[in-house]
């Protein structure tokens, strides 16, 4: 069974960094690509990027390039999402999305809040 | 970069009765292989998206046969045969065709 499991609801204070995690199972991690979307609250799906984990491929949305880093360790099969300082309007729901020729799998979410 | 647009933004329907959702993108959808990566994706309320269809027409597995999509190009629907209670909830439509990637702005489907 493909399976994405995300890493815990975070809450964080505005300039901390944060890294968030999406593991892969039941399925070939290195094969399919990684997306990330946001769901800032009470809004629509962005999406914000996406990996390769088979070759470290990475491509950005150019609203997010330069504002997150996406990444992934095929070893242990998962996948990331990091700040290196955050904002309060980092505040959303983030999900990540195995995808081929689509977004057929996701992750459960991962809640961010930044506040002071 | 591919905009993508759907409409109505919100769409109250009777239960047992057809709805339908279009969805028109900035620039055509076709692929160099000759595919078409439009898809279409229902986010129930509280819960993750979930795919529905993908290159315009595939049901996903375990999707209902009553979610139908068709289209070309840059214009496409997603239909829904006889909506049901739960079909409520957020549809969007998104390429996959080029990168970035892009979702539309979403249609909230509820019950009149």
């Amino acid at each position: 069974e493909v399976q994405l499991v995300q890493s815990g609801a975070e809450v964080k204070k505005p300039g901390e960094s944060l890294k968030i995690s999406c593991k892969g199972s039941g399925y070939s991690f290195n094969s399919f690509w990684i997306g990330w979307v946001r769901q800032m609250p009470g809004k629509g799906l962005e999406w914000m990027g996406i990996i390769y984990p088979g070759d470290s491929d990475t491509r950005y949305s150019p609203s997010f390039q330069g504002q997150v880093t996406i990444s992934a360790d095929k070893s242990i099969s998962t996948a990331y999402l990091q700040w290196s300082s955050l904002k309060a309007s980092d505040t959303a729901m983030y999900y990540c999305t195995r995808q081929q020729l689509a977004p057929d799998y996701w992750g459960q979410g991962t809640l961010v809040t930044v506040s002071s | 970069d591919i905009v993508m647009t759907q409409t109505p933004l919100s769409s109250p329907v009777t239960l047992g009765q057809p709805a339908s959702i279009s969805c028109r993108s900035s620039q055509s959808l076709v692929h160099s292989d000759g595919n078409t990566y439009l898809n279409w994706l229902q986010q129930r309320p509280g819960q993750p998206p979930r795919l529905l269809i993908y290159k315009i027409s595939n049901r996903f597995s375990g999707v209902p046969d009553r979610f139908s999509g068709s289209g070309a190009g840059t214009d496409f629907t997603l239909k829904i045969s006889r909506v049901e209670a739960e079909d409520v909830g957020v549809y969007y439509c998104m390429q996959t065709t080029q990168f970035p990637h892009a979702f539309g702005p979403g249609t909230k489907v509820d019950i009149k």
